[in-house]
């Protein structure tokens, strides 16, 4: 067990819907990391939070956004939601990005997307 | 652009029969390398960080190894629960600095059987 929590575990929903999905990091991690893990493209960074604010962006569509709130939990919205936004979606932390053993990324157990 | 690729994309060996898993990187200028171990429908788990070429780490069956242009996990005597897939991912450093997402390989899905 990482520490990282999200929530859902499971979602099912149709396209053209909006969904939120939630990462609590581990106890004292500033930074919260998304990723996408998806069959034909391998895992893709998406965006990067550190204590509040954005701090990297990735592969990340204009119809996904992300926020961290001040009890450093972060949730991604994807919206307008397509066949092809079928993935899991993995939150990562970590305590700061300071260099060495404090960037190490710990990821959560994912959140399985299905879009009908 | 960073890129990542591990070979093989699969690799199925007897139990006790040790093996190397491969990782070419392209990177501007490496922060870090990391391995990490994905059973299916979980999240990655982290096994190490290689900063420099000549650095090395292990850890029960496995050990890491880091040259400038790829790195290796060298698994010995592996059992039945060593399988996964293992994946590669590198971090660089940035003109602005800070830290960025990690940019992974496909990784290698490695079976051991009895």
């Amino acid at each position: 067990d990482s520490g990282v929590t999200q929530t859902p575990k499971h979602l099912i929903t149709a396209t053209g819907q909006r969904v939120t999905l939630r990462c609590s990091p581990r106890s004292g991690d500033l930074s919260v990391y998304w990723y996408q893990q998806s069959l034909d493209q391998g895992l893709q960074f998406l965006i990067q939070y550190y204590n509040g604010e954005e701090r990297a962006k990735g592969n990340i569509l204009e119809r996904f956004s992300a926020q961290q709130f001040p009890d450093l939990h972060s949730e991604l919205n994807l919206s307008s939601l397509e066949l092809g936004d079928s993935a899991l979606y993995f939150c990562a932390s970590s305590v700061a990005p300071s260099g060495g053993a404090q960037e190490t990324q710990y990821f959560g157990p994912g959140t399985r997307l299905l879009v009908l | 652009e960073d890129q990542v690729t591990q070979s093989p994309e699969a690799l199925r060996l007897q139990e006790g029969e040790s093996s190397s898993l491969n990782c070419s990187y392209t990177v501007s200028g490496l922060r870090g390398l990391f391995w990490y171990r994905q059973d299916p429908g979980k999240g990655p788990e982290f096994l190490f960080t290689l900063y420099s070429a000549g650095e090395e780490k292990e850890k029960e069956r496995l050990k890491a190894t880091l040259t400038k242009k790829e790195s290796f996990l060298h698994i010995t005597a592996p059992k039945p629960e060593d399988s996964a897939t293992y994946l590669c991912a590198v971090q660089a450093w940035y003109s602005g600095g800070g830290a960025d997402g990690l940019t992974f390989g496909k990784g290698t899905h490695l079976i051991i059987q009895p």
